[in-house]
């Protein structure tokens, strides 16, 4: 399978601790976002990668959260000293360049992994 | 916050019924895209829309752009059970980093 992997799928942990996610983006592909979904709800970005480098973090994003994409291949979003607040779907998503057009890149379509869900208690 | 006003909440259909939705938004986008997502899976791409005014099909579905750049509509026609799912719609900035901002949601139910 060469889509985008997520894992854990399911990650169920106590208020207070540390969590770690990894996401495996399409191979070759240098734009990576993670976006977080809660129960009914549409996703809502909270940061994106350029190749290792991180671009844009979201005001959702607290001190709490640390997003790396260190070789600019895969990345792993961290969230330290859970809350219940911070239950939800993490999804990863990845995108590459399709070359220079009228206006900047121009890229292909985010292609979304099955997200993460994280359940506080 | 979401952004993008998203309606119907949701909808009941009947197969073969035609299926209608629709997305507005108090910025303009350069982008309108349409995802479904299934259960405990990530959206899935539809349908993307590039030009103001642009009316694009992809089988059953059918998606415009508005000439605003500010709203969207989609359609999905003679419906199938498959069809049952949550559909999204995002807008999308060159600006912005591409990153996509998303409206609520339209579930899609079937009739009892």
């Amino acid at each position: 399978d060469t889509g985008v992997s997520q894992n854990p799928r399911h990650k169920i942990t106590k208020r207070g601790q540390n969590v770690t996610f990894r996401c495996d983006p399409i191979s070759e592909h240098n734009r990576l976002y993670w976006y977080r979904q809660t129960l009914g709800q549409g996703p809502e970005f909270l940061t994106y990668f350029q190749n290792e480098a991180q671009l844009e973090k979201s005001r959702l994003l607290s001190d709490r959260f640390s997003a790396e994409r260190p070789k600019g291949s895969f990345s792993t979003l961290e969230i330290q000293r859970t809350e219940q607040g911070d239950s939800a779907m993490y999804l990863c998503a990845s995108s590459a360049t399709l070359g220079l057009a009228g206006g900047g890149p121009a890229f292909t379509e985010q292609f979304f992994g099955p997200g993460t869900r994280l359940t506080v208690l | 916050g979401q952004q993008l006003n998203q309606s119907p909440q949701s909808m009941f259909i009947q197969e073969g019924e035609d299926v209608s939705m629709n997305c507005t938004s108090s910025s303009i986008f350069n982008t309108w895209l349409w995802y479904k997502q299934d259960p405990g899976e990530g959206p899935v791409l539809l349908i993307a829309l590039y030009k103001a005014g642009e009316l694009t099909s992809n089988g059953r579905l059918t998606a415009q752009f508005g000439i605003t750049r500010k709203d969207s509509f989609l359609n999905i026609s003679a419906s199938i059970p498959s069809d049952v799912g949550i559909y999204f719609c995002a807008g999308q900035r060159k600006a912005a980093g591409n990153k996509l901002t998303f409206g609520g949601g339209t579930r899609v139910l079937v009739k009892p």
